[in-house]
């Protein structure tokens, strides 16, 4: 069982938006350590997505976004398209574990 | 540009040992903090463990699951990350990246990954 827990999978309608939740612990997202979140597409390494919450890195579109409230946070992926189809994971750090914790990852189907 | 390549990985039988290596390009690798994370075979992503800079003490935090089984260790000269598995497990069989450690926690480049299979 992941330290953080994501929905297992999630669709949407090409053009729809759609929302992924990462629910955390006060060791983790609670205690203020930021959340990144990743792409993995079928058969390669994951990438970074969203870095400290809310921020995207270079080359990434901004229909790709990050929020982050409490214990939890949420990637938001507005005008779905057929290339977004992947698995997405959150991370934090965890004060208690002393290391870096995954979501369980969520598997995005475009419909 | 950042390149991270992972290599090392093969068949091994449970009680066994190997070493993977990471050689990365393209950044002050030795400014760097780094960490595996691993992906069993259909699973998630799991964090192995982190090696932070020769300035920082090159401390290590390893997982719960690896810890006294696993070492990371560094070479700097060589801009080479190392992962040393040793006592392995059915259950330690999975692709293993390396990946940089921002100082915002989050991991910012991966390498592509190296598969262990440990099976009789």
């Amino acid at each position: 069982q992941s330290v953080l827990t994501q929905p297992p999978s999630v669709s949407g309608a090409p053009g729809q938006r759609v929302t992924i939740s990462c629910t955390g612990s006060n060791s983790n997202i609670g205690a203020g350590y930021d959340v990144h979140w990743y792409q993995q597409l079928p058969g390669t390494a994951p990438k970074l997505l969203i870095f400290a919450n809310t921020n995207r890195p270079s080359g990434v579109p901004d229909r790709f976004s990050g929020s982050k409230s409490g214990t939890s946070a949420s990637l938001a992926i507005t005008g779905l398209q057929a290339e977004d189809e992947a698995d997405y994971y959150c991370q934090s750090y965890d004060t208690s574990l002393s290391g870096s914790v995954f979501g369980g990852g969520t598997k995005l189907a475009v419909l | 540009e950042v390149q991270l390549v992972e290599s090392g990985g093969g068949l091994v039988k449970p009680g066994g040992s190997l070493r993977l290596s990471c050689a990365v390009s393209g950044f002050p690798f030795s400014n760097a903090w780094m960490s595996w994370v691993r992906q069993a075979p259909g699973k998630g992503l799991e964090w192995v463990g982190r090696i932070k800079t020769k300035p920082d003490g090159e401390t290590t935090d390893y997982a719960a699951p690896v810890k006294g089984r696993f070492t990371i260790s560094r070479d700097d000269s060589k801009k080479t990350l190392y992962l040393h598995l040793s006592s392995l497990k059915t259950e330690d069989t999975a692709v293993y990246y390396c990946a940089t450690d921002g100082r915002d926690g989050g991991h910012d480049f991966w390498g592509q990954g190296t598969l262990v299979t440990v099976s009789s």
